[in-house]
């Protein structure tokens, strides 16, 4: 009963580097969703997905590049890490049907931090 | 845009205490309205919802109403306990938006003392 599995759990970075996040959920969800909390700051979300091979930009997607080639896993990348993007990162799911009355799932969360 | 405002913590108590945290919103649908908690070092999960107006949403001893008319969904529990301590996020999806996105409050956390 794993739900929606985030990896890796902690990481360390340099500015400059570049890493993937990766999100994996066994409900057999449509739709997934990447977001970043920050203190005083609430959830902001970067990018989402409807389904296989689609992706889209939430409210804060500058720095950050997502795919999703397997319905299961929604990857988000950043490509040239920097300072502002020391995080915590989460993944959530939700199904298609009755989505407008369905919660969203979340993952445990990456923290990211940025040297 | 659609939006949630909460009550800004943090929120101290004090164990059976009666707690309220109030959330109300602005959409331009008929939105589904939820409560999420979270502990430290996790992530979020569903405590509540409410689909339609008057809905009553309970879990754990805390209750929150969907108030139409006031555009409210204020979160309640009798007596709180040290368990209790956690952050809480009212939280909105729209039919009628785009992917069934939500809209979070910015959370609200309370710490409950023995």
């Amino acid at each position: 009963n794993a739900g929606v599995t985030q990896t890796p759990k902690f990481r360390v970075l340099k500015t400059g580097q570049s890493m993937t996040l990766l999100c994996a959920q066994d409900m057999n969800h449509e739709y997934m969703y990447w977001y970043r909390q920050d203190p005083g700051m609430g959830l902001r979300l970067i990018h989402y997905s409807v389904g296989e091979g689609t992706t889209a930009k939430g409210e804060v997607p500058d720095g950050y590049n997502v795919s999703r080639l397997k319905k299961q896993n929604f990857l988000l990348g950043l490509e040239s890490a920097a300072p502002s993007q020391t995080s915590v990162y989460f993944c959530a799911s939700t199904p298609e049907w009755g989505m407008g009355n369905q919660p969203q799932h979340f993952g445990d969360g990456t923290r990211l931090s940025i040297l | 845009g659609d939006s949630v405002t909460q009550m800004e913590g943090p929120v101290t108590l004090s164990e059976e205490a009666f707690l309220t945290i109030n959330c109300t919103y602005t959409a331009t649908g008929y939105p589904s309205l939820f409560w999420y908690v979270q502990y430290p070092g996790e992530g979020l999960q569903l405590l509540l919802k409410a689909t339609k107006a008057d809905d009553k949403g309970s879990n754990k001893g805390f209750e929150a109403t969907y108030r139409k008319e006031t555009t409210s969904f204020h979160l309640e529990k009798g007596s709180v306990q040290v368990s209790d301590s956690a952050v809480y996020f009212c939280a909105l999806r729209d039919l009628n938006t785009n992917a069934g996105k939500s809209t979070f409050g910015d959370g609200t956390t309370l710490t409950v003392k023995p």
